[in-house]
Formats: structure tokens, C-alpha cells, sequence
């Protein structure tokens, strides 16, 4: 069946080191979206891509979605205390309504 | 507006003991879903609804059923709890439609089940 790929699992960075992290789908997706969960907290949107080779910036955020639309990548430049916490991707299957998930990539800072 | 309100935040249960979970959105959305995480998993879908009336099963649905009687509700319930659905359930909701198809999901804080 379709799945949806996500590494790394963890990334520990120092403070002010970058942060990146992969989505990789087995079949085409139509978009991509993006969530952040906080530790203990819920997920929280950030972002879709729809078009192929989309890059989308938020501030210090850098989305990209490939050419294929088979895969994603999330990238934070000099990362912060508040950007700790789990990024997910997902991506809609079946009749669009439902969506699947990467397993997701932790966050953590180095203390 | 309240946005997505989930009830309990936290529950035990003992095997075998029935409860729901429930759900209520103020957004006027016609889609509303069921999620549990599970620690190092993402989450997996458990059931949904496109509008009131209307439920299908998701990735996991064995073990739990919904009902949307309305478009504000969207209860969980587990019939006959057991220890492998020790979890955090997340209810979520959004608008149907759009180019997509798909958009912005908007998730309730959780609700923390133990079964023991």
C-alpha cells in the first residue's frame, strides 16, 4: 500500500546548527502538508504544497516540494529553543479524504 | 471560537470496560476524524466522516465505532477496551473542499487512555 516515508527519526543540533528533515512517497501525492507537535502538545499545520518544485518560506522555515511530488523536505536554518518539538508530513490517498503520515522527525536541542 | 474541544484529557480504563471519547467542533466543518499515536509512530486514522450521517473506517478501525449525528459532533467509542489500545487519540476537523480536496486539518489537545 501507499506509505509515506520520513527520516531521520531524531536529529539533535546544537542551538543555531540548521534542521532538515525528508518525506518520500511511494506513489505521487497531489500535495504535501506539514505539522509541528510541541512535547505533550497536538499537531499544528504549517503549511501545503501543491505544485511541483514548490519552495515555500516561513521566516526561518524552508519547504520544498520535488519535481516528481514524491517527496518533501522541511528545512530550519539556525534553529531555536522553540522550534523543539516533532515535524510530520502527510499526504492525501484514496479518495483525498484521508490522509497518511511520516512517522516524523524529532527535534531536539543539545543543551 | 473554541475550535476543536476533545473530552477526557486523561482516562484509565480496565480491560474490557467500554467509554467514549468525545469530539465537538464549532467550525462548521464537514470533515472530522479520529487519530491515535502511538510513541514512535505517526498517527494512524481510525475512522472519519465527510458530514452528519456519514462514517468510513480509516487505517485502524478495529475495536472503536463512531456515529455523526450532527455536524458539531463526532464521538469515539471503544466497545471493549484492551491494554494494545493504550493510547493518545486526537480528534481533527476541517473544511471539505478547494482545489485539493484536502487542507488544513485542525486537531483537538488529545485525550490520554491507559488500559490496564
Amino acid at each position: 500500500g501507499q506509505q509515506v516515508m520520513q527520516i531521520p527519526q531524531y536529529q539533535h543540533v546544537q542551538e543555531g546548527e540548521d534542521f532538515t528533515t525528508y518525506c518520500n512517497s511511494s506513489t505521487t501525492l497531489s500535495n504535501i502538508q506539514w505539522y509541528k507537535q510541541r512535547p505533550g502538545g497536538h499537531p499544528v499545520f504549517l503549511i501545503q504544497l501543491v505544485k511541483s518544485g514548490e519552495v515555500k518560506k516561513q521566516k526561518r522555515l524552508t519547504f520544498q516540494f520535488g519535481e516528481a511530488k514524491k517527496n518533501s523536505s522541511l528545512h530550519i536554518t539556525a534553529t531555536q529553543t522553540t522550534d523543539v518539538g516533532t515535524y510530520f508530513c502527510a499526504g492525501p490517498f484514496g479518495s483525498n479524504y484521508q490522509l497518511i503520515w511520516g512517522a516524523g522527525t524529532k527535534l531536539i536541542i543539545k543543551p | 471560537n473554541a475550535g476543536v474541544t476533545q473530552t477526557p484529557k486523561f482516562q484509565v480504563l480496565k480491560t474490557g470496560q467500554s467509554m467514549t471519547l468525545q469530539c465537538a467542533q464549532d467550525m462548521n466543518h464537514e470533515y472530522m476524524s479520529w487519530y491515535r499515536q502511538d510513541p514512535g509512530m505517526g498517527l494512524r486514522l481510525i475512522h472519519y466522516s465527510v458530514g452528519a450521517g456519514i462514517t468510513d473506517q480509516g487505517e485502524v478501525p478495529n475495536g472503536y465505532n463512531v456515529s455523526r449525528s450532527t455536524t458539531e459532533d463526532f464521538p469515539l467509542r471503544l466497545l471493549s477496551a484492551a491494554p494494545s489500545q493504550t493510547s493518545v487519540y486526537f480528534c481533527a476537523s476541517r473544511y471539505v473542499g478547494g482545489t485539493t480536496n484536502t487542507g488544513e486539518l485542525f486537531f483537538g489537545e488529545g485525550s490520554r487512555l491507559t488500559v490496564l
